[in-house]
């Protein structure tokens, strides 16, 4: 069956960086685009973008661009989102999901279990 | 950027009450409309696709509607587990956007 493991949750100083993983089984992970998501506490989603698992390209929404990586171990079949230069607006959960393309239409399937980190001096 | 509206922003309702939530997007996204229920701790579930496609496993209490700017989410009989919140999802362009969500309490 299909899983998404991501790493544990965080605590990081102001200025630090944080680097989260997600662990993909059950299916083939070069197949499907992972994207991740941040929820900071009592607010909504945020899409932050994607990484093509086969190929390790990866597009990231505007604002993230400066401070965000995403990488992939395709041997681990294990996707990372890292942040840098965080700041207390980065406390928020951070998911990761595989999108699933049915009927022409990218859908989020699974989902990691998501990962708190807390960015606090 | 695709601005996707969703209202009520909240919603009390009852077990076996009969629901609909409304989400509307900044401009035409044909039919590349998602919906998500999330519960408190718990990543977001697929219940809807391409706006009417109701995901694997997602009871049939569950359906949605809409084509263009203007989409639903009815659930047509509430069950204690429905308690949660609710998100609209743009798929037709980058960046993918969410809805601002919808928490359904208990009346």
């Amino acid at each position: 069956q299909v899983q998404v493991v991501q790493s544990g949750a965080e605590v990081k100083k102001p200025g630090a960086s944080v680097r989260v993983s997600c662990k993909a089984s059950g299916y083939t992970f070069n197949g499907y685009y992972i994207h991740w998501v941040r929820q900071a506490p009592g607010q909504g989603l945020e899409w932050m973008g994607w990484i093509n698992p086969n190929s390790g390209d990866s597009h990231l929404e505007q604002k993230f661009q400066v401070r965000v990586t995403m990488t992939r171990d395709t041997s681990m079949s294990t996707a990372y989102m890292e942040l840098n230069r965080l700041t207390s607006d980065d406390t928020a959960v951070y998911y990761c999901a595989r999108l699933h393309v049915i009927a022409s239409t990218g859908v989020f399937d699974y989902w990691g279990q998501g990962t708190l980190v807390t960015v606090s001096s | 950027d695709i601005q996707m509206t969703q209202s009520p922003s909240s919603l009390s309702a009852s077990v076996g009450d009969r629901v609909t939530i409304t989400c509307r997007a900044s401009q035409s996204i044909s039919n590349y409309l998602n919906w998500y229920q999330q519960k408190p701790g718990k990543a977001p579930k697929v219940l809807i696709y391409a706006a009417s496609s109701l995901h694997s496993g997602v009871p049939l209490r569950f359906s949605g509607t809409g084509s263009g700017t203007d989409f639903t989410l009815t659930i047509s009989s509430l069950q204690p587990e429905d308690f949660a919140t609710y998100y609209c999802q743009q798929g037709y362009s980058a960046p993918i956007t969410f809805g601002q969500g919808t928490r359904l309490e208990i009346k």
